[in-house]
């Protein structure tokens, strides 16, 4: 079985940082994204972590450690259009990407 | 290249009715995905379809359903529709090739109401 967590809400202001956590328990692991959704809107693609570490990619990076099934997002200098729900998704063996039930983020100024 | 597209995006049916959704991939991808979308349960895996045959399949009962053609365009049907139906239905592409690798694209979805 599997088993994704993520907080349900976080707030935050602009020009600040923030940590989205992300724990996951599945049977067979190949791989953990991260994809923001803007209400209404359809999921877009922000990152990929495959092996233990950092990947960062302009304002966002994101962190894996497979020991302890744990991914985090990091946003960097936020900003009023980063108020969006945030999905944690793991690739679990013989089925496609399974989705935490994501973190709604809003920023404020 | 253009994105995936979904049809209809808006959609409103009545218990018992069945509907059918479509989605067209990005241009070489041969793999579509579904997921069901409800503030309660967040995003649910249905099924996935690589080259006209399904590879994976999500915890729904059989009156859901999909098919894909030769072209990768995809097809979902719900069959006797119930209340708790009522949802976003995603659609997603990718290339099929790195099955557990692909990053998946999203179209904008179909939004069910079922009354």
């Amino acid at each position: 079985g599997q088993n994704i967590d993520q907080p349900t809400e976080m707030t935050a202001t602009e020009g600040a940082i923030v940590q989205i956590n992300c724990t996951y328990q599945t049977s067979g692991f190949n791989g953990l994204f991260w994809y923001q959704q803007h209400a209404g809107e359809a999921p877009t693609f922000l990152s990929y972590n495959v092996l233990d570490g950092l990947e960062e990619k302009g304002r966002f990076s994101s962190f894996l450690s497979r020991s302890k099934g744990y991914s985090y997002l990091l946003l960097k200098e936020l900003q009023m259009k980063d108020s969006a729900s945030y999905l944690c998704a793991v690739y679990q063996a013989g089925t496609a990407l399974i989705f935490g039930k994501g973190t709604t983020l809003s920023v404020s100024s | 290249k253009a994105g995936v597209t979904q049809t209809p995006r808006y959609l409103i049916k009545t218990r018992g009715q069945q509907v059918t959704l479509s989605c067209s991939p990005i241009s070489g991808h041969r793999s579509v995905s579904w997921y069901q979308q409800t503030p309660g349960q967040g995003l649910q895996f249905l099924f996935e379809y690589f080259s006209e045959t399904q590879r994976n399949k999500g915890n729904f009962p059989g009156r859901f359903s999909g098919r894909q053609f030769s072209n990768s365009r995809s097809e979902m049907n719900v069959s006797t529709l119930e209340l708790g139906d009522s949802a976003l239905y995603l659609c997603a592409s990718s290339s099929g090739l790195a099955e557990h690798r692909d990053t998946q694209y999203f179209g904008p979805g179909t939004r069910l109401t079922v009354l």
